[in-house]
């Protein structure tokens, strides 16, 4: 069983620039969220795909936004980066079906920093 | 006011200790409640469900009061390998989002 991949595991960009973080689905897995972790606080909701639409958004501004492909696997990508971006994001795939939802299973977490 | 709650901590206590925490959601239409386990600069993990009936692994037991609106990790015979942040969730919202709490840290000493 293959587990939840992310890519990079760190980053350093400026202020202004762009971003794209990767995620690959743990095998079987048809749901995709994405996190934002900030030191010393617990992973806030950024956005949830299932079958490659939009299925929840957190309280993020527009330049997040994100993707999920055919195979499950997803993109987050950020706009006009602010230094307040600079924190752990996360992607946890489960499964959905119905009403019934898995736990989720986390990456090890990209670490973005923003100068 | 958040949608899970908890209290931070951190909790320091004595190997072989009992320790507790709890966390309360505001989301009465709240489904599904976990706890992860998260260590430092790592990602969280699932430790167990929590089911309406209580659930026990071992050294641990977590509980569901939904009259009150909170769940609870119990651990008992604390190990120093406990020592990590303890996540509560709960899916919020028609679309069932797992919401975290902030994380309650513990930390087990000799």
């Amino acid at each position: 069983e293959t587990g939840v991949t992310q890519s990079p595991t760190h980053l350093i960009k400026t202020r202004g620039q762009q971003v794209t973080l990767r995620c690959s689905s743990q095998s079987g897995h048809n749901t995709v969220s994405w996190y934002q972790q900030a030191l010393g606080q617990g992973p806030q909701f950024i956005f949830q795909y299932y079958r490659e639409e939009e299925n929840g958004r957190g309280n993020f501004p527009p330049r997040f936004s994100g993707l999920q492909f055919p195979n499950y696997s997803s993109e987050l990508n950020v706009n006009a980066l602010e230094l307040d971006d600079s924190a752990l994001y996360l992607c946890a795939s489960s499964i959905k079906q119905g009403h019934y939802n898995s736990p989720l299973h986390f990456g090890n977490g990209t670490r973005l920093t923003v100068t | 006011r958040k949608e899970v709650e908890q209290d931070p901590g951190p909790f320091n206590v004595p190997e072989g200790a009992t320790v507790a925490f709890n966390c309360t959601y505001s989301n009465s239409a709240s489904q599904s409640f976990f706890w992860y386990r998260q260590d430092c600069r790592k990602e969280p993990k699932l430790l167990m469900s929590v089911y309406s009936s209580g659930n026990e692994d071992g050294r641990f037991t977590a509980q569901l009061n939904r009259a009150s609106q909170y769940i609870s990790l119990l651990i008992r015979d604390s190990k120093l390998s406990d020592s990590a942040t303890y996540l509560c969730v709960g899916s919020s919202g028609g679309s069932y989002i797992p919401t975290f709490g902030r994380g309650t840290s513990l930390i087990v000493h000799p």
